[in-house]
């Protein structure tokens, strides 16, 4: 099955500064990669994905590239805020019927004010 | 309507009970989720309904039994549980079969003494 990786387990930065999140993954038929924010005591919350088929994708202040020969992604996130403060999941599937989402363990980003 | 609601928020329960999660959508979503979340680590997979019906079991105890009544709808009956038990369990939907885009409700936050 998919085995998904995800270094530092813990991230602080300034705030202002970007923070870079990194994943591996395993299973190279897997098709999809989404990134899930955590907030203490709340739900995951999807922030963005992509798929196989696109190298990288941006939202706002918020970019994930994908390099499926290495089979590694990474969320980019450009001038922190506080806010930003959370447990990010990195995720892969393989898309279709009976498709099952693994989760990297997380890693917790601090911004400090 | 764009939310996952799960009920209750907060459960306690002794070993010999026997009580219900309930989870719904009105988001048009035919694959809807049972994911077990411990404190600090990642959502781990339990069962999968694709047009109510059961597609994926992750080999759960049976002392877990999901139903899925209706389109919009997912239970999970819980019996004679034990303290490892104790988790947050979340229900998640996703709006097409293949699985991505998954929206998360907010948990139930079970504690078995």
């Amino acid at each position: 099955g998919e085995n998904v990786e995800q270094h530092p387990s813990t991230l602080s930065v300034q705030e202002g500064d970007s923070a870079v999140i990194k994943c591996t993954y395993s299973d190279s038929a897997s098709n999809y990669f989404p990134w899930y924010k955590q907030e203490l005591g709340k739900r995951p919350q999807l922030i963005i994905d992509i798929r196989s088929n696109v190298g990288e994708k941006k939202d706002q202040r918020i970019a994930v590239t994908l390099n499926k020969t290495a089979k590694h992604f990474s969320l980019h996130i450009t001038e922190t805020q506080p806010e930003d403060s959370a447990v990010y999941f990195c995720a892969a599937s393989v898309t279709g019927a009976n498709s099952k989402l693994t989760f990297g363990k997380g890693i917790t980003l601090s911004v400090r004010p | 309507d764009t939310e996952v609601t799960q009920t209750p928020k907060h459960l306690v329960m002794g070993m010999t009970n026997k009580k219900s999660l309930k989870c719904e959508q009105h988001m048009g979503h035919r694959a809807m989720y049972w994911y077990k979340q411990k404190a600090k680590k990642p959502p781990e997979l339990m069962f999968v309904y694709s047009y109510e019906k059961l597609s994926i079991n992750e080999s759960v105890p049976s002392r877990f039994s999901p139903e899925c009544p209706n389109s919009s709808l997912l239970n999970l009956h819980l019996h004679a549980l034990q303290p490892e038990d104790s988790a947050l369990y979340l229900c998640a939907s996703s709006q097409d079969l293949g699985g991505t885009r998954y929206t998360f409700g907010s948990g139930t936050r079970l504690t078995v003494v």
